[in-house]
């Protein structure tokens, strides 16, 4: 596709259920971020794939959270157990390579947790 | 840890005239990547100017450009001749050279005024 494309846009969900956020890179990039923005506020980094694999997990906010990588291309976050301080806009992004190269970031999935 | 800040929340501008941004970084590494994002009300971030910390020359592009002073962790974004698309959340973001935790400040909401 032409750009980072997220589904599903808006998730609405019960507080303890699980959610699945979606995120299909530009194609050919290896690196694929995500993050979350809480109302009013900053971007958080959550987790980042090179390739398949992720270096990194400590910025997972609990271990309600995981997220994979499959055949270095789409990507899954995961919640489990959903908690109303899980409610926020998930943005991915992903870059030709991992490092200082421009990352294209998705439209987001507002995820409200009632 | 690196921490990045933007002290100002909100700011406003006419139309045509110049306005700056400011922010500020901590960090003890030399070696780093700095960025401005733009997230208009559509949601999407979109990457406005970045800089690598090894290059002395502040960055521009067209209207946009950089105030890079190192020694001071400051890296202020000039937006000259306001334009009614620039009205936007503005986010200042830190990336160290040797892992891909990028770092975002809290944002500065501008409007730019007709």
């Amino acid at each position: 596709g032409a750009g980072v494309s997220q589904s599903p846009s808006n998730k609405v969900t019960e507080k303890g259920k699980d959610v699945e956020l979606r995120c299909d890179p530009i194609s050919g990039h290896t690196a694929l971020y995500w993050y979350r923005q809480s109302l009013g506020q900053g971007l958080e980094f959550l987790i980042y794939f090179q390739g398949n694999s992720a270096p990194d997990k400590s910025g997972l906010p609990s271990d309600r959270f995981s997220a994979e990588r499959t055949g270095g291309s789409v990507s899954t976050l995961t919640i489990q157990r959903t908690q109303q301080e899980d409610s926020a806009v998930y943005l991915c992004a992903s870059s030709l390579l991992a490092g200082m190269e421009t990352q294209y970031f998705g439209p987001g999935t507002r995820l409200l947790v009632l | 840890a690196q921490t990045v800040t933007q002290s100002q929340p909100e700011m406003s501008v006419q139309e045509a005239e110049t306005v700056t941004l400011s922010c500020t970084y901590d960090t003890s590494e030399n070696n780093y990547y700095l960025f401005w994002y733009k997230q208009p009300p559509s949601r999407q971030m979109i990457l406005v100017i970045r800089q690598e910390a090894y290059k002395q020359q502040n960055a521009t592009e067209n209207r946009f450009s950089v105030n890079f002073q190192k020694a001071a962790k400051s890296f202020s974004l000039k937006i000259s001749d306001s334009q009614l698309g620039d009205t936007a959340m503005y986010f200042c973001a830190f990336m160290n050279h040797n892992n891909n935790d990028m770092r975002f400040g809290a944002g500065t909401r501008l409007t730019v005024k007709p």
